[in-house]
């Protein structure tokens, strides 16, 4: 079993819809949790860090549930320039630690339609 | 502000070539990791480095060479080129967090789109 899971999509969906993922990871020992946009060909880039008690950015809110070990992203109003590939993003460990690790989940893919 | 900075942005080698991939920051990040990229695949983690002097083996090592001797620069070597590397390679980096947590997010370079013929 991978460490991070997501759904690989396509996620297919009009403009102006809300769409949720979701993300699970197996080790209890995460501490730090993130999402990552990556454009096709691009650099992943920073969404937005997921705080245990859920934050929310414009459009954009992240919810961390470490009882059941996942983390989620709902966009709401969806635009087309969200169409993009979302990346969960787990770090373990401590600074220095062996087990100090940055886990990359595999994306899903989001296409909004006009 | 130049952030993560990687170079060449493209390169195509033959066979057997070496060649070496720079990346260097500017923000005095003690994280570098250098991931590679396949097509309509995930991020792979070749190697990673803690720290000036120290780096350590990732998901898939072989066939690439890393130093780290400052804290700016984390070159990735590949030492004799094969098809199975091409590839587009990312170079990344983050602070320490506080209180030695490792809780802060990654910065990207731009990539390198590496093709070996």
């Amino acid at each position: 079993r991978k460490e991070v899971e997501q759904d690989p999509g396509p996620f297919n969906v009009p403009e102006g819809a809300t769409v949720a993922f979701n993300c699970t990871y197996s080790n209890s020992a995460s501490q730090s949790f993130f999402w990552y946009r990556q454009d096709c060909r691009k650099e992943p880039k920073l969404l937005m860090s997921v705080y245990s008690s859920g934050n929310e950015d414009g459009r954009f809110t992240a919810q961390l549930n470490r009882a059941s070990q996942y983390i989620s992203l709902l966009i709401r109003d969806s635009k087309l320039s969200d169409s993009a590939t979302y990346l969960c993003v787990v770090n373990k460990g401590r600074w220095h630690s062996s087990a100090s690790k940055i886990i990359f989940g595999s994306g899903t893919r989001l296409s909004i339609r006009p | 502000n130049a952030g993560v900075t990687q170079t060449p942005k493209f390169q195509v080698l033959k066979t057997g070539q070496s060649m070496t991939l720079q990346c260097a920051q500017d923000m005095n990040h003690e994280y570098m990791s250098w991931y590679r990229q396949d097509p309509g695949m995930g991020l792979r983690l070749i190697h990673y480095s803690v720290g000036a002097g120290i780096t350590d083996q990732g998901e898939v090592p072989n066939g690439y060479n890393v130093s780290r001797s400052t804290t700016e620069d984390f070159p990735l070597r590949l030492l004799s080129a094969a098809p199975s590397q091409t590839s587009v390679y990312f170079c990344a980096s983050s602070p320490a967090g506080p209180n030695g947590l490792f809780n802060q997010p990654q910065h990207f370079g731009d990539g390198t789109r590496l093709s070996i013929l």
